[in-house]
């Protein structure tokens, strides 16, 4: 299993401002994939963070808007740019193992702009 | 057609009784089925997974999954209040680019009412 550290938990942040959410994993891992949760919505997956390549991004996401680092295999940040209302909602980081026979999440960050 | 489908909720049952959770899932590669557990507010939780066609019970919980029908379901005995909550469905895929990443269904929100 693996355990993930992310931070903060929670955020209330201005229109026009970025938030940076870091996720630390407590064992070496090839893959970390980052989600969103509107509110009432189910998880949506934002991108992968690979080590040492540039994130690989889903269909209605782009890198200015939520670029992603990478810097080992233990840790990755995701970044909300230029943030509007429309972004308020949680963001969760996610590690399969290496069968991907199972994921675990981060606690979440819960994020609301005003 | 969504890729990962849940029966529309909300589900009611009365505490004592079984709910049944239902997922149906459009890749025929998909390898791996989760069921996730989200109180309002909170992170998911597993409550199990299976990649094997058939049953696998734990506790008050038991998954089953029919790959030839592209169908998983969750199965809750003895339902209790403290069950209720949003049951997410999700399937992670054989290979290739989409190795490792979850798809997840819109959700079933469960009420176990007294």
């Amino acid at each position: 299993s693996a355990v993930i550290s992310q931070k903060p938990s929670r955020d209330i942040c201005q229109r026009g401002t970025s938030l940076t959410i870091q996720c630390q994993v407590d064992s070496q891992v090839t893959m970390m994939f980052w989600y969103r949760q509107q509110p009432g919505q189910s998880l949506t997956l934002i991108a992968t963070a690979n080590q040492g390549s540039e994130a690989t991004y889903e269909s209605g996401f782009v890198i200015d808007k939520f670029p992603i680092s990478r810097p080992n295999l233990t840790f990755s940040t995701l970044t909300v740019s230029n943030m509007s209302p429309e972004d308020s909602s949680i963001y969760l980081c996610s590690v399969t193992d290496r069968r991907a026979a199972e994921a675990f999440f981060g606690q979440g960050t819960r994020l609301t702009v005003v | 057609q969504k890729e990962v489908e849940q029966n529309s909720g909300p589900l009611s049952v009365p505490e004592g009784a079984i709910a049944s959770l239902n997922c149906t899932y459009s890749d025929r590669g998909s390898q791996s089925f989760f069921w996730y557990r989200q109180y309002s507010g909170k992170s998911p939780e597993l409550i199990m997974f299976i990649y094997s066609n058939g049953d696998k019970e734990d506790g008050r919980f038991t998954a089953q999954l029919n790959k030839a029908s592209q169908y998983v379901s969750l199965l809750i005995r003895d339902s209790q209040p403290s069950d209720s909550a949003t049951y997410l469905c999700a399937v992670i895929a054989a290979g290739g680019t989409s190795y490792g990443k979850l798809t997840f269904g819109q959700g079933t929100i469960l009420t176990v009412h007294p």
